[in-house]
């Protein structure tokens, strides 16, 4: 049983560029969260996708957009990047209809920006 | 907004029982959750409790959950080196997002 895979695993941009970071969820879950973790922080909510719709959306700019397509598997897209930008990008799936289903997730794409 | 809070660092010897702090301030909070991290690697949901449950015992791990002070611990008997790690906790409301604290780094000291 495949569990949340993300890819690439790093990635070095330089300011002012686009990055897309995919994400493919665990078998059975329907539901895509991102995160983003900066170093020694807890993760940040940025948005989550069900039914390739953007659900819920944490404090980000609108620089940050997604998708999520019909296999539900999902894409982190960030223009205009910033050095503010660098950190642990945790992608984490769980089940829409389960109240409380525990979210389950990937390695993590690291991106850094120049 | 929703807040979740716990110490930075904890170091214990190899052995003995380790105990994580955590207190949230949203008092919609549902669920709540234990996640580690390894150095380099994503988070693992170590376990979770509902918040109408008062203790959760899954082998090494013992969650106590004291609702009306928001606080939630997390106790590891027998703390190997193996747990060497950064635990967070985490809260939601059930469907909504899960908010984390900024984790707690557990030092095993051999």
């Amino acid at each position: 049983d495949a569990g949340v895979t993300q890819s690439p695993t790093h990635l070095i941009k330089t300011r002012g560029q686009q990055v897309t970071l995919r994400c493919s969820p665990k078998s059975g879950h329907d539901t895509v969260s991102w995160y983003q973790q900066a170093l020694g922080q807890g993760p940040q909510f940025i948005f989550q996708y069900y039914e390739e719709e953007e659900r819920q959306r944490g404090n980000f700019p609108d620089r940050f957009s997604g998708h999520q397509f019909p296999n539900y598997s999902s894409e982190l897209n960030v223009n205009a990047l910033l050095l503010g930008d660098s950190a642990l990008y945790l992608c984490a799936s769980s089940v829409v209809y389960k109240a409380g289903s525990p979210l389950h997730f990937g390695n993590g794409t690291r991106l850094t920006v120049t | 907004g929703e807040d979740v809070e716990q110490s930075l660092f904890l170091s214990v010897r190899e052995g003995d029982s380790s105990v994580i702090n955590c207190t949230y301030t949203d008092s919609s909070s549902t669920y709540l959750y234990w996640y580690k991290q390894e150095p380099g690697a994503g988070l693992q949901l170590l376990t979770y409790i509902f918040s109408n449950m008062d203790m959760k015992q899954d082998q090494r791990l013992t969650v106590l959950l004291n609702k009306k002070d928001k606080h939630l611990s997390l106790r590891i008997a027998d703390t190997q080196t193996g747990d060497s790690a950064i635990y967070f906790c985490a809260e939601t409301g059930g469907y909504q997002k899960v908010t984390f604290g900024t984790g707690t780094k557990l030092q095993v000291i051999p």
